[in-house]
Protein backbone atom coordinates (compact mmCIF):
# COMPACT_ATOMS: atom_id res chain seq x y z
CA UNK A 1 0.00 0.00 0.00
CA UNK A 2 1.06 3.84 -0.78
CA UNK A 3 1.49 5.79 2.19
CA UNK A 4 2.21 9.94 1.96
CA UNK A 5 3.86 11.99 4.44
CA UNK A 6 3.57 15.35 5.66
CA UNK A 7 5.98 16.18 8.18
CA UNK A 8 5.23 19.92 8.67
CA UNK A 9 1.69 20.08 10.64
CA UNK A 10 2.52 24.00 10.27
CA UNK A 11 4.10 26.12 8.44
CA UNK A 12 3.51 30.49 8.11
CA UNK A 13 5.55 32.62 5.45
CA UNK A 14 5.41 36.52 5.07
CA UNK A 15 3.36 38.06 2.22
CA UNK A 16 5.62 38.04 -0.96
CA UNK A 17 8.05 35.60 0.40
CA UNK A 18 8.94 31.97 -0.71
CA UNK A 19 7.40 28.69 0.96
CA UNK A 20 8.44 25.36 0.42
CA UNK A 21 6.29 22.68 2.01
CA UNK A 22 7.28 19.24 2.28
CA UNK A 23 5.87 15.78 1.38
CA UNK A 24 7.48 12.07 1.06
CA UNK A 25 5.54 8.89 -0.56
CA UNK A 26 6.07 5.13 -0.39
CA UNK A 27 5.53 2.93 -3.04
CA UNK A 28 6.83 0.02 -5.47
CA UNK A 29 5.29 1.47 -8.45
CA UNK A 30 6.97 3.23 -10.90
CA UNK A 31 3.56 4.96 -12.75
CA UNK A 32 2.02 7.47 -10.88
CA UNK A 33 0.59 10.87 -10.13
CA UNK A 34 1.41 13.12 -7.19
CA UNK A 35 -0.83 16.05 -6.67
CA UNK A 36 -0.85 19.05 -4.28
CA UNK A 37 -4.36 20.33 -3.12
CA UNK A 38 -6.00 23.10 -1.18
CA UNK A 39 -8.56 22.99 1.03
CA UNK A 40 -9.36 26.77 2.64
CA UNK A 41 -11.77 26.70 5.36
CA UNK A 42 -14.82 26.67 3.23
CA UNK A 43 -13.77 22.71 2.89
CA UNK A 44 -13.52 22.17 -0.78
CA UNK A 45 -10.27 20.49 -2.22
CA UNK A 46 -8.86 22.45 -4.96
CA UNK A 47 -6.41 20.77 -7.20
CA UNK A 48 -3.04 23.11 -6.97
CA UNK A 49 -0.59 21.22 -9.13
CA UNK A 50 -0.49 17.74 -10.46
CA UNK A 51 2.91 15.89 -11.31
CA UNK A 52 3.23 12.87 -13.82
CA UNK A 53 5.97 10.41 -11.99
CA UNK A 54 7.30 9.53 -15.81
CA UNK A 55 8.32 13.28 -16.18
CA UNK A 56 11.11 14.33 -15.27
CA UNK A 57 10.69 17.86 -15.77
CA UNK A 58 8.90 19.56 -12.32
CA UNK A 59 5.72 20.56 -13.12
CA UNK A 60 4.98 24.64 -12.76
CA UNK A 61 1.46 26.41 -12.75
CA UNK A 62 2.17 30.13 -12.04
CA UNK A 63 3.48 30.90 -8.84
CA UNK A 64 3.14 27.47 -7.80
CA UNK A 65 6.44 24.85 -8.90
CA UNK A 66 6.99 21.27 -7.09
CA UNK A 67 10.53 19.52 -6.64
CA UNK A 68 10.02 16.13 -7.41
CA UNK A 69 12.93 14.00 -6.67
CA UNK A 70 11.65 9.97 -7.93
CA UNK A 71 14.59 8.63 -6.45
CA UNK A 72 14.38 10.03 -2.78
CA UNK A 73 10.23 9.75 -3.23
CA UNK A 74 10.20 13.47 -2.62
CA UNK A 75 7.57 16.01 -3.71
CA UNK A 76 7.88 19.06 -2.33
CA UNK A 77 5.83 22.42 -3.26
CA UNK A 78 6.71 26.03 -3.40
CA UNK A 79 4.93 28.79 -3.18
CA UNK A 80 6.53 32.02 -4.45
CA UNK A 81 5.42 35.82 -4.51
CA UNK A 82 2.90 34.22 -1.23
CA UNK A 83 -0.54 35.94 -1.11
CA UNK A 84 -3.20 35.95 1.67
CA UNK A 85 -5.16 34.11 -0.31
CA UNK A 86 -2.78 31.62 -0.11
CA UNK A 87 -3.48 30.51 3.49
CA UNK A 88 -5.21 27.31 3.47
CA UNK A 89 -4.52 23.61 4.35
CA UNK A 90 -2.47 21.62 1.68
CA UNK A 91 -2.46 18.11 1.25
CA UNK A 92 -0.15 16.39 -0.68
CA UNK A 93 -1.92 13.06 -2.59
CA UNK A 94 -1.13 10.29 -4.56
CA UNK A 95 -2.22 8.11 -7.15
CA UNK A 96 -1.83 5.01 -8.90
CA UNK A 97 -1.68 4.93 -12.88
CA UNK A 98 -0.63 1.57 -13.08
CA UNK A 99 -3.64 -1.37 -14.80
CA UNK A 100 -5.55 -2.75 -12.46
CA UNK A 101 -4.32 -0.66 -9.32
CA UNK A 102 -6.86 1.10 -7.33
CA UNK A 103 -7.69 4.65 -8.55
CA UNK A 104 -8.40 6.64 -5.50
CA UNK A 105 -6.08 9.56 -3.86
CA UNK A 106 -3.87 9.20 -0.84
CA UNK A 107 -3.70 11.91 0.93
CA UNK A 108 -0.96 12.88 3.99
CA UNK A 109 -1.98 14.46 6.80
CA UNK A 110 -1.86 18.17 5.31
CA UNK A 111 0.50 21.14 6.34
CA UNK A 112 -1.42 24.65 7.80
CA UNK A 113 -0.63 27.84 5.78
CA UNK A 114 -0.50 30.84 7.54
CA UNK A 115 0.50 33.84 5.64
CA UNK A 116 1.39 36.89 7.13
CA UNK A 117 0.72 40.31 6.36
CA UNK B 1 -21.01 24.77 -14.71
CA UNK B 2 -22.44 23.24 -11.62
CA UNK B 3 -19.72 21.83 -9.73
CA UNK B 4 -19.90 18.84 -7.40
CA UNK B 5 -22.95 19.58 -4.66
CA UNK B 6 -23.17 17.89 -1.14
CA UNK B 7 -26.62 18.06 0.85
CA UNK B 8 -26.90 18.52 4.24
CA UNK B 9 -23.62 20.57 4.22
CA UNK B 10 -23.84 20.13 8.29
CA UNK B 11 -25.90 17.07 9.77
CA UNK B 12 -26.05 16.36 13.08
CA UNK B 13 -27.68 13.28 14.75
CA UNK B 14 -27.62 11.27 17.86
CA UNK B 15 -25.84 8.01 18.59
CA UNK B 16 -27.55 4.84 16.96
CA UNK B 17 -29.80 6.77 14.21
CA UNK B 18 -29.47 6.22 10.43
CA UNK B 19 -27.90 9.10 8.19
CA UNK B 20 -28.15 9.38 4.65
CA UNK B 21 -25.70 11.60 2.69
CA UNK B 22 -26.03 12.79 -0.88
CA UNK B 23 -23.57 13.86 -3.52
CA UNK B 24 -24.54 15.08 -7.01
CA UNK B 25 -21.90 14.73 -9.27
CA UNK B 26 -20.95 17.17 -12.39
CA UNK B 27 -22.73 16.27 -15.00
CA UNK B 28 -21.44 13.66 -17.57
CA UNK B 29 -18.61 12.25 -15.07
CA UNK B 30 -19.24 8.42 -14.86
CA UNK B 31 -16.73 8.12 -11.63
CA UNK B 32 -17.60 9.02 -8.23
CA UNK B 33 -15.75 8.97 -5.30
CA UNK B 34 -16.53 8.99 -1.38
CA UNK B 35 -13.91 10.26 1.26
CA UNK B 36 -13.96 10.92 4.95
CA UNK B 37 -11.84 13.56 6.48
CA UNK B 38 -11.61 13.48 10.40
CA UNK B 39 -10.35 16.60 12.14
CA UNK B 40 -6.84 17.60 11.32
CA UNK B 41 -6.51 15.16 8.93
CA UNK B 42 -6.36 14.19 5.06
CA UNK B 43 -9.42 12.19 3.01
CA UNK B 44 -9.57 8.77 3.55
CA UNK B 45 -11.07 6.84 1.10
CA UNK B 46 -13.99 5.31 1.39
CA UNK B 47 -15.53 3.56 -1.86
CA UNK B 48 -15.50 4.84 -5.88
CA UNK B 49 -18.40 4.06 -8.51
CA UNK B 50 -17.53 3.56 -12.27
CA UNK B 51 -21.26 4.54 -13.52
CA UNK B 52 -23.63 2.58 -11.39
CA UNK B 53 -21.74 -0.36 -9.45
CA UNK B 54 -19.49 0.43 -6.95
CA UNK B 55 -15.72 -0.40 -8.12
CA UNK B 56 -14.06 -0.41 -4.96
CA UNK B 57 -15.74 -0.43 -1.43
CA UNK B 58 -12.38 -1.57 0.18
CA UNK B 59 -12.28 1.68 2.25
CA UNK B 60 -15.24 1.49 3.82
CA UNK B 61 -15.11 0.65 7.74
CA UNK B 62 -17.61 -1.94 8.75
CA UNK B 63 -21.00 -3.08 7.53
CA UNK B 64 -22.44 -0.09 8.44
CA UNK B 65 -21.86 2.42 5.66
CA UNK B 66 -23.23 1.69 2.78
CA UNK B 67 -23.04 3.68 -0.65
CA UNK B 68 -25.52 3.02 -3.75
CA UNK B 69 -25.40 4.85 -7.15
CA UNK B 70 -28.54 3.56 -8.76
CA UNK B 71 -28.77 5.69 -12.09
CA UNK B 72 -24.98 6.54 -12.46
CA UNK B 73 -25.54 9.81 -11.62
CA UNK B 74 -26.14 11.13 -7.62
CA UNK B 75 -25.02 8.54 -4.91
CA UNK B 76 -25.94 8.21 -1.85
CA UNK B 77 -23.94 7.48 1.53
CA UNK B 78 -25.37 5.55 4.31
CA UNK B 79 -24.80 4.98 7.53
CA UNK B 80 -26.79 2.77 10.10
CA UNK B 81 -26.41 2.78 13.76
CA UNK B 82 -24.44 5.84 13.96
CA UNK B 83 -21.59 5.89 16.27
CA UNK B 84 -19.71 8.85 17.97
CA UNK B 85 -16.81 8.28 16.11
CA UNK B 86 -18.50 8.28 12.69
CA UNK B 87 -18.35 11.97 13.22
CA UNK B 88 -16.48 13.90 9.99
CA UNK B 89 -16.57 15.58 7.30
CA UNK B 90 -17.49 13.21 4.06
CA UNK B 91 -16.31 14.67 0.93
CA UNK B 92 -17.25 13.01 -2.68
CA UNK B 93 -15.38 14.17 -5.55
CA UNK B 94 -16.22 12.78 -8.93
CA UNK B 95 -13.93 12.90 -12.23
CA UNK B 96 -14.60 12.12 -16.16
CA UNK B 97 -13.26 8.41 -15.93
CA UNK B 98 -11.16 6.07 -13.96
CA UNK B 99 -8.02 7.25 -15.62
CA UNK B 100 -5.70 8.60 -13.03
CA UNK B 101 -4.54 11.44 -15.50
CA UNK B 102 -8.38 12.70 -14.95
CA UNK B 103 -8.90 15.16 -12.21
CA UNK B 104 -11.26 14.54 -9.63
CA UNK B 105 -13.39 17.40 -8.59
CA UNK B 106 -14.60 17.85 -5.21
CA UNK B 107 -17.43 19.27 -3.42
CA UNK B 108 -17.71 20.94 -0.29
CA UNK B 109 -18.68 18.24 2.09
CA UNK B 110 -21.34 17.19 4.90
CA UNK B 111 -20.05 17.83 8.10
CA UNK B 112 -21.79 15.02 10.23
CA UNK B 113 -21.55 15.21 14.09
CA UNK B 114 -23.01 12.42 15.93
CA UNK B 115 -24.06 13.28 19.58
Amino acid sequence: AQTVTQSQPEMSVQEAETVTLSCTYDTSESDYYLFWYKQPPSRQMILVIRQEAYKQQNATENRFSVNFQKAAKSFSLKISDSQLGDAAMYFCAYRSHSSGSARQLTFGSGTQLTVLP
Amino acid sequence: GAGVSQTPSNKVTEKGKYVELRCDPISGHTALYWYRQSLGQGPEFLIYFQGTGAADDSGLPNDRFFAVRPEGSVSTLKIQRTERGDSAVYLCASSPGLEAAYEQYFGPGTRLTVT
